[in-house]
């Protein structure tokens, strides 16, 4: 069974862009959330998705936002990139029921 | 909101030797509490985790205590080996009957088992 895919893995992008990355769940897991980790900060939930709809939001400002596709893939955008935007973004599924979230391997993004 | 302190920061061993991860968590309504190693350029990895109605849970090597009342949990690893070298994340969430989780993550230990 494959795992979590995260798209691209490396990621390059200048002030005041934006990016979006994909997130691929495990087959048959219909939740996905995202995470933000620095080195300063940790770990931090950004959101969560559930059949397309988001249920849970962490405390990032509006430039961050997500979506989730009717086949599960979700996809992250972020909007006027800043320097402090630099992380590594990843992205976990469960099944929905009473299951595990099990990350991907992310996506490093150097906002430059 | 939640919030998880994690202890202590780094702790190197001796191969063979036990390690053992403490976190306390603030918000009495976190009912999930999964442990996740990170290797260098990789993703989380869930290990083991604990739900809030079981003391105490055993898989191999790995175990994970919570004392609910005091608001911590511990991960233990006995005979540890140099493969176990990595940061463990320990986390909270209040998981509801649907699978919504939430996790709110301490701030990492960095293991090294010293051959």
């Amino acid at each position: 069974k494959a795992g979590v895919t995260q798209t691209p893995r490396y990621l390059i992008k200048t002030r005041g862009q934006q990016v979006t990355l994909s997130c691929s769940p495990i087959s048959g897991h219909r939740s996905v959330s995202w995470y933000q980790q620095t080195p300063g900060q940790g770990l931090q939930f950004l959101f969560e998705y559930f059949s397309e709809t988001q249920r849970n939001k962490g405390n990032f400002p509006g430039r961050f936002s997500g979506r989730q596709f009717s086949n599960s893939r979700s996809e992250m955008n972020v909007s006027t990139l800043e320097l402090g935007d630099s992380a590594l973004y990843l992205c976990a599924s469960s099944s929905g029921a009473e299951g595990n979230p099990f990350f991907g391997s992310g996506t490093r993004l150097t906002v430059v | 909101g939640e919030n998880v302190e994690q202890h202590p920061s780094t702790l190197s061993v001796q191969e063979g030797d036990s390690a053992v991860i403490k976190c306390t968590y603030s918000d009495s309504a976190s009912n999930y509490f999964p442990w996740y190693k990170q290797e260098l350029g990789k993703g989380p990895q869930l290990i083991i985790d604990i739900r809030s109605n079981v003391g105490e849970k055993k898989d191999q090597r790995i175990a994970v205590t919570l004392n609910k009342t005091a608001k911590h949990f511990s991960l233990h690893i006995t005979e540890t080996q140099p493969e176990d070298s990595a940061v463990y994340f320990c986390a909270a969430s209040k998981g509801s009957g649907a699978g919504s989780y939430q996790l709110t993550f301490g701030k990492g230990t960095k293991l090294s088992v010293i051959p």
